[in-house]
């Protein structure tokens, strides 16, 4: 079983519509969790981080988090062309500061 | 804030020779450094933790003779892929731990090996 698992898609939404990825992860003593936007040939970015159960919003970003459930989620409002990524879920497993990152997401919005 | 540059963006050399490649965290402390490797179409793979003034922390099957890794300061770090060969040509990326576990990534480097 892998440790961060990820749909890897790609899932498709037509533009104005919402994107809404997910993230389930194994390790129960997880304590950090976070959203990385890749563009195609470019390096990761944070998009989005939440550390406590329930919802984090950050203008068209909501990360939502179910630490019962071990699972976390991102939905991004009003998609745009532009977030047509691959998007990353990492976690913390609170053994030292590595991130443990599920394969990713593909995230395509039709114009 | 938490910038992180990565030197060069791109760097192509021929095969048994080394090559060095440099992460500074901009405008921020970083007492951890992470080097990652992306082959096309594939996940970021952890090569080695990196904490300032000790040695790096290889992840299994990364050859820590092979890539060597320096964190100087709390500011730089280096990675050196000595001996390259073409099955070393990747995208390798750095990242710089802030807080809470947060790492932000540096723009990546691109090696072709020939």
């Amino acid at each position: 079983q892998k440790e961060v698992e990820q749909n890897s898609g790609p899932l498709s939404v037509p533009e104005g519509a919402i994107a809404s990825l997910n993230c389930t992860y194994s390790d129960r003593v997880s304590q950090s969790f976070f959203w990385y936007r890749q563009y195609s040939g470019k390096s990761p970015e944070l998009i989005m981080s939440i550390y406590s159960n329930g919802d984090k919003e950050d203008g068209r970003f909501t990360a939502q988090l179910n630490k019962a459930s071990q699972y976390v989620s991102l939905l991004i409002r009003d998609s745009q062309p532009s977030d047509s990524a691959t998007y990353l879920c990492a976690v913390n497993q609170g053994y030292g500061n590595k991130l443990v990152f599920g394969a990713g997401t593909i995230l395509r919005v039709k114009s | 804030g938490a910038v992180v540059s990565q030197h060069p963006s791109w760097v192509i050399c021929k095969s048994g020779t080394s090559v060095k490649i440099e992460c500074r965290s901009l405008d921020f402390q970083a007492t951890t450094m992470f080097w990652y490797r992306q082959f096309p179409k594939q996940s970021l793979m952890l090569m080695a933790t990196s904490n300032e003034g000790s040695k790096a922390t290889y992840e299994q099957g990364v050859e820590k003779d092979k890539f060597l890794i320096n964190h100087a300061s709390l500011t730089l770090s280096t990675l050196t892929v000595t001996s390259a060969h073409p099955e070393d040509s990747s995208f390798y990326i750095c990242s710089a731990s802030r807080q809470e576990y947060e790492q932000y990534f540096g723009p990546g480097t691109r090696l072709t090996v020939t």
